[in-house]
């Protein structure tokens, strides 16, 4: 069965660095997202994408967050100065047409 | 108000037990309705999708919406101990191209032998 993938499974880095999670989408989906999700607490949603344009973003997503699917099955998020607040697990997603997001495994971000 | 209200658990049930999960929610503008489950530290896993007031069933599972309460609800029949998770209801409004899902903080059910 198709699945999101992400890697890595955990990054560490210190406060002020730059990060890039990675996604692979499920192949034939158009539309992709960034979740996350703080310890103890519910997933909020950062950003969806489609037709290689953002659609849509939260207060959460600020100048320092940019995605970019630089080809036909990559997804990455990238966080720049990264603060110790942006500490979480984040989840890609991805659906094709009115359907559910299919999640991936997530990428643990701890800044120190 | 919360846009999306769940009460967190813990809940604790027998195995065999039929669990009830249930979400309420303000904005009447959503329309699309699912249900995850989550295991400690990974991603959310799609269990049911529904987009219409009523009843889906799939196997042990039942969705149920109730849009003119602005209710739904997750029901598992025969409850396993590997049924032991967290329950996430999700919803969204329909979009040209967004469709963002709005959580529910999730419910925490141990099953138990």
């Amino acid at each position: 069965e198709p699945e999101v993938t992400q890697t890595p499974s955990h990054q560490v880095t210190q406060m002020g660095q730059e990060v890039i999670l990675r996604c692979v989408p499920i192949s034939n989906h158009l539309y992709f997202y960034w979740y996350r999700q703080i310890l103890g607490q519910k997933v909020e949603f950062l950003v969806s994408f489609y037709n290689n344009e953002i659609s849509e973003k939260s207060e959460i997503f600020d100048d320092r967050f940019s995605v970019e699917r630089p080809d036909g099955s990559n997804f990455t998020l990238k966080i720049r100065s990264t603060k110790l607040e942006d500490s979480a697990m984040y989840f890609c997603a991805s659906r094709t047409g009115p359907s559910a997001e299919y999640f991936g495994p997530g990428t643990r971000l701890t800044v120190t | 108000q919360k846009e999306v209200e769940q009460d967190p658990g813990p809940l604790s049930v027998p195995e065999g037990a039929i669990v009830s999960l249930n979400c309420t929610y303000s904005n009447s503008a959503f329309q699309y309705f699912m249900w995850y489950r989550q295991y400690s530290r990974k991603g959310p896993e799609l269990l049911m999708y529904t987009y219409s007031s009523g009843n889906k069933e799939d196997g042990r599972f039942t969705a149920q919406v109730d849009k003119s309460s602005k209710y739904i609800s997750l029901f598992i029949r025969d409850s396993q101990p590997s049924d032991s998770a967290t329950y996430l209801c999700a919803m969204s409004e329909l979009t040209g191209g967004g469709n963002k899902l709005t959580f529910g903080t999730g419910t925490q059910l141990k099953v138990e032998l």
